[in-house]
């Protein structure tokens, strides 16, 4: 079945490095790939997506890229803030019908002062 | 917009009964909601899928019987988490989608725990 890898599983910087997060999916026909972000207790909140027709897009310190080829996609951020810190999670899925985002594991991303 | 609310945000109960939790898209029409569930420490487990009017399509391994999905409005979706027993302890997310796109809106929770 439709399958997405996420690592690493566990990350710490230090405030003002950059953190990056990889995935991997299975499902060649996924073209729709969300990051979430959650807090403790909190819903999913949405920070950034991508769609296949692009490689990358940005949005100020957040990046996703994009590699169908490789089935990869990764989420950047730069000059973290302690604020960054939370379960970062992320998604694929198809167009259309009853498309179901399959996750991934999640990252718990610490940024220290 | 796109806001989704849930409720209740947290409820105990004894094992045996039964616990309804509401899923609402407070401003627009959602044709699509899905249920998770998450488990301390992991991912969203997609539980079902359902449109308005229509049954829910069932993940492999969850319970139609024990997990009853109505769909009843483009607003509304409610789960009844029927018999609940310690092991259905759990936060309960919904999401909605509006018709034609992909993105998903997430309501806050609900925390279930079943003595």
């Amino acid at each position: 079945g439709e399958n997405v890898e996420q690592h690493p599983s566990t990350l710490s910087v230090q405030e003002g490095d950059s953190a990056v997060i990889k995935c991997t999916y299975s499902d060649s026909a996924s073209n729709y790939f969300p990051w979430y972000k959650q807090e403790l207790g909190k819903r999913p909140q949405l920070i950034i997506d991508i769609r296949s027709n692009v490689g990358e897009k940005k949005d100020q310190r957040i990046a996703v890229t994009l590699n169908k080829t490789a089935k990869h996609f990764s989420l950047h951020i730069t000059e973290t803030q302690p604020e960054d810190s939370a379960v970062y999670f992320c998604a694929a899925s198809r167009s259309g019908g009853y498309n179901k985002l399959i996750f991934g594991a999640g990252t718990r991303l610490a940024v220290h002062p | 917009g796109a806001v989704v609310s849930q409720h209740p945000s947290w409820v105990i109960c004894k094992s045996g009964t039964s616990v309804k939790i509401e899923c609402r898209s407070l401003d627009f029409q959602a044709t699509t909601m899905f249920w998770y569930r998450q488990f301390p420490k992991q991912s969203l487990m997609l539980m079902a899928t359902s449109n308005e009017g229509s049954k829910a399509t069932y993940e492999q391994g969850v319970e139609k019987d024990k997990f009853l999905i109505n769909h009843a409005s483009l607003t509304l979706s409610t789960l009844t988490v029927t018999s609940a027993h310690p092991e259905d302890s759990s936060f309960y997310i919904c999401s909605a989608r509006r018709q034609g796109l992909n993105e998903q809106f997430f309501g806050p929770g609900t925390r279930l725990t079943v003595l």
